[in-house]
């Protein structure tokens, strides 16, 4: 059983540019929540989605930032016109339920790097 | 007041050494609580889940106090490889992490 799968693992991109991030969930995992870790500081979180739904996206910035899971294929975490300010590494983690009650599993997480 | 707070550390401590850390959480209707480790640059793993009676794993020990709405961990017999960052998970709203509390074992 594979577990939470994130690609690309390093993401370089330069000032402007759009990054795209991929995050299949564990199977059987229908929840997938994103986090952004700057160095040195802890997991803030971004948005939780279901199948085909945003459930809350308090902890996404309000612009250039967007995500989806479709109902086929993986959860895409998108940022437009990357600034130097959105290197970080991007985690994904994915739960059976809702997380409150269960234990969440973490991808490999993607580092970007704005150059 | 965030909804989790952890004291950030570090911790240094001898090998061998006992540590405990708390995570402090202002929800009182949390129903689930979590002990995440998170190495340097890698993912956080679930180390172990703490429940109302207290959970122990080897030199791992969680406890969790509702009554003052914080939750421990105990490490006994502290390893080089217990170097590492804890985070705490709990809280209402899915996945609501502390920021993590960094523990180095020194030699």
């Amino acid at each position: 059983n594979a577990g939470v799968m994130q690609n690309p693992r390093h993401l370089v991109r330069r000032r402007g540019q759009e990054a795209r991030l991929r995050c299949s969930p564990m199977k059987g995992h229908s929840h997938v929540y994103w986090y952004r870790q700057l160095p040195e500081e802890g997991l803030k979180f971004m948005v939780y989605l279901q199948k085909e739904n945003i459930i809350d996206e308090s902890g996404m910035p309000k612009e250039r930032f967007s995500a989806e899971f479709p109902k086929e294929g993986p959860s895409i975490l998108r940022i437009q016109q990357v600034v130097r300010g959105d290197s970080a590494a991007y985690f994904c983690a994915s739960s059976p339920g809702n997380g409150m009650n269960t234990e969440a599993f973490f991808g490999q997480g993607t580092r970007l790097t704005v150059v | 007041r965030k909804e989790v707070e952890q004291d950030p550390g570090p911790f240094n401590v001898p090998e061998g050494a006992t540590v405990a850390f708390n995570c402090t959480y202002s929800n009182s209707a949390s129903q689930s609580f979590f002990w995440y480790r998170q190495d340097c640059r890698k993912e956080p793993k679930l180390l172990m889940s703490v429940y109302s009676s207290g959970n122990e794993d080897g030199r791992f020990t969680a406890q969790l106090n509702r009554a003052s709405q914080y939750i421990s961990l105990l490490i006994r017999d502290s390893k080089l490889s217990d170097s590492a960052t804890y985070l705490c998970k709990t809280g209402r709203r899915a996945l609501t992490f502390g920021s993590g509390t960094r523990l180095q074992v020194q030699p």
